[in-house]
């Protein structure tokens, strides 16, 4: 049972560029939470997908948005990007609201 | 300041001995969570506690939750250099059971 897969591992992107990063989650889940996490820090919750609808929203700006697909896979999308936004990103799966959140192994985005 | 926060920061054991960290919340827990992670990677769930008094355990390591307090513990008995890593709590504190709440996470090193 494969569980909660992201690509590409890492990503070198410059100041004003966009980047998709995507997440399939783990088997049997259709809810897809997406967090950033930034060095020495705890993640932070960017947002939540469910029924490919955005559930809930962190404190992000609208330069960060998203997608969920039928199959419950989902992208993570941040345009115009600084050099803050350098970071691990990690998506998380569960099923609906009555499981634990898995999460994936991560996406390294350092912006130059 | 942190909605969660854990202690002690950092912490070096020596292979054998038994350690304890906390994670306290400035909020209601509806739900506290501990993961582990390795630098740069993803996190690995440990354990769950939605309860008031709550202790689960699995191999060497056992956590509680103190509702009145609202905090948490989790202990590690023996440790091993397996053990080290970073340990993160992540918390429901909205009670509507969708984004978790981080602290900073602990990290922990175990000297052979």
């Amino acid at each position: 049972d494969a569980g909660v897969t992201q690509s590409p591992t890492h990503l070198i992107k410059t100041r004003g560029q966009q980047v998709t990063l995507r997440c399939s989650p783990k088997s049997g889940h259709d809810t897809v939470s997406w967090y950033q996490q930034a060095l020495g820090q705890g993640p932070q919750f960017i947002f939540q997908y469910y029924e490919e609808e955005e559930r809930q929203r962190g404190n992000f700006p609208d330069r960060f948005s998203g997608h969920q697909f039928p199959n419950y896979s989902s992208e993570l999308n941040v345009n115009a990007l600084l050099l803050g936004d350098s970071a691990l990103y990690l998506c998380a799966s569960r099923r609906d609201l009555t499981d634990t959140q898995y999460f994936g192994p991560g996406t390294r985005l350092t912006v130059l | 300041s942190q909605e969660l926060e854990q202690s002690p920061q950092s912490l070096i054991v020596q292979e054998g001995k038994n350690l304890t960290i906390n994670c306290t919340s400035s909020k209601t827990l509806y739900g506290l969570y501990w993961y582990k992670q390795k630098y740069g990677e993803g996190l690995i769930f440990l354990m769950m506690l939605q309860k008031g008094g709550e202790e689960k355990s699995h191999e060497k390591i056992t956590a509680k939750l103190d509702e009145k307090k609202q905090q948490s513990s989790l202990h590690i008995t023996a440790s091993q250099p397996s053990h080290a890593g970073i340990y993160l709590c992540g918390a429901d504190i909205t009670g509507a059971n969708s984004k978790l709440t981080f602290g900073k996470g602990i990290t922990l090193s175990v000297r052979p």
